[in-house]
C-alpha cells in the first residue's frame, strides 16, 4: 500500500516570508516517483515536480526548491519569498512503479494562504 | 491543443438519476485517468485506460460507474442512479507513456452535485 502525508492542513504566511510545506510519504516499491501539484482557488491542478527515488538532489526552480531525503521518507517544498499569487492548496502525491497503473497516490493537500 | 477538457464544468442532478461526463485528453497521450476529489481531500484513483483498454479499476468504482474510452481519443464517465455521496468533482488526466510514469495533466474537472 502506498500512502502520503501532509501533515499541515493549513498554513498562513505574510507576503515575502519563506514557507515550507512538508511531504511524508510510505511505499514498499524500490522505484518511485514523487510529484508536487499545485491547486489554485480556480479548481485545475498544475504539475510542479517530479522526482524518481534514485535522484536526491535538491532541486531549485526560480522562488521554488524541493528537498528529497529519503532516509526519511520526505520531500519537502519550500517556497522563498512567498507572493500572494502562491495562494493555493499543494498536493503531493507518489508513483509507485510497482503497480502498472501508474496512478497518483495524493496527499490530503496543505492550503497556503499569503497575505499581502 | 492547448490542454485536457472536460464537459460539463458543473452538473446538478436529483438522486436516481444518470449522469454522464466527458474528458478530452491531450491528442498524443495514450494514457487517460479518471480522479474523484471530495471538499478538503486529494484526488483518489477511480479508472485508467491505456489507448482504448480500461486496465485498472479502483475499489472505489462501484458498478453504478463505467468508464469508456472509444478508440483511444476522448473519454466518458458515466454514473447511474447517482446518489448524494456521489456529489465531488470528478477530474481527468493524461499523460504519455514512454517507459517511466511522466507528469498528468490534469482538466478542470466536473463539479457533481447530487440533490
Amino acid at each position: 500500500a502506498q500512502k502520503v502525508t501532509q501533515a499541515q492542513t493549513e498554513i498562513s504566511v505574510v507576503e515575502k516570508e519563506d514557507v515550507t510545506l512538508d511531504c511524508v510519504y510510505e511505499t514498499r516499491d524500490t522505484t518511485y516517483y514523487l510529484f508536487w501539484y499545485k491547486q489554485p482557488p480556480s479548481g485545475e491542478l498544475v504539475f510542479l515536480i517530479r522526482r524518481n527515488s534514485f535522484d536526491e538532489q535538491n532541486e531549485i526552480s526560480g522562488r521554488y526548491s524541493w528537498n528529497f531525503q529519503k532516509s526519511t521518507s520526505s520531500f519537502n517544498f519550500t517556497i522563498t519569498a512567498s507572493q500572494v499569487v502562491d495562494s493555493a492548496v499543494y498536493f503531493c502525491a507518489l508513483i509507485g512503479v510497482g503497480a502498472g497503473s501508474y496512478q497518483l497516490t495524493f496527499g490530503k493537500g496543505t492550503k497556503l494562504s499569503v497575505i499581502p | 491543443d492547448t490542454g485536457v477538457s472536460q464537459d460539463p464544468r458543473h452538473k446538478i442532478t436529483k438522486r436516481g438519476q444518470n449522469v454522464t461526463f466527458r474528458c478530452d485528453p491531450i491528442s498524443e497521450h495514450n494514457r487517460l485517468y479518471w480522479y474523484r476529489q471530495t471538499l478538503g481531500q486529494g484526488p483518489e484513483f477511480l479508472t485508467y485506460f491505456q489507448n482504448e483498454a480500461q486496465l485498472e479499476k479502483s475499489r472505489l468504482l462501484s458498478d453504478r460507474f463505467s468508464a469508456e474510452r472509444p478508440k483511444g481519443s476522448f473519454s466518458t464517465l458515466e454514473i447511474q442512479r447517482t446518489e448524494q455521496g456521489d456529489s465531488a468533482m470528478y477530474l481527468c488526466a493524461s499523460s504519455l507513456l514512454q517507459g517511466a510514469p511522466n507528469e498528468q495533466f490534469f482538466g478542470p474537472g466536473t463539479r457533481l452535485t447530487v440533490l
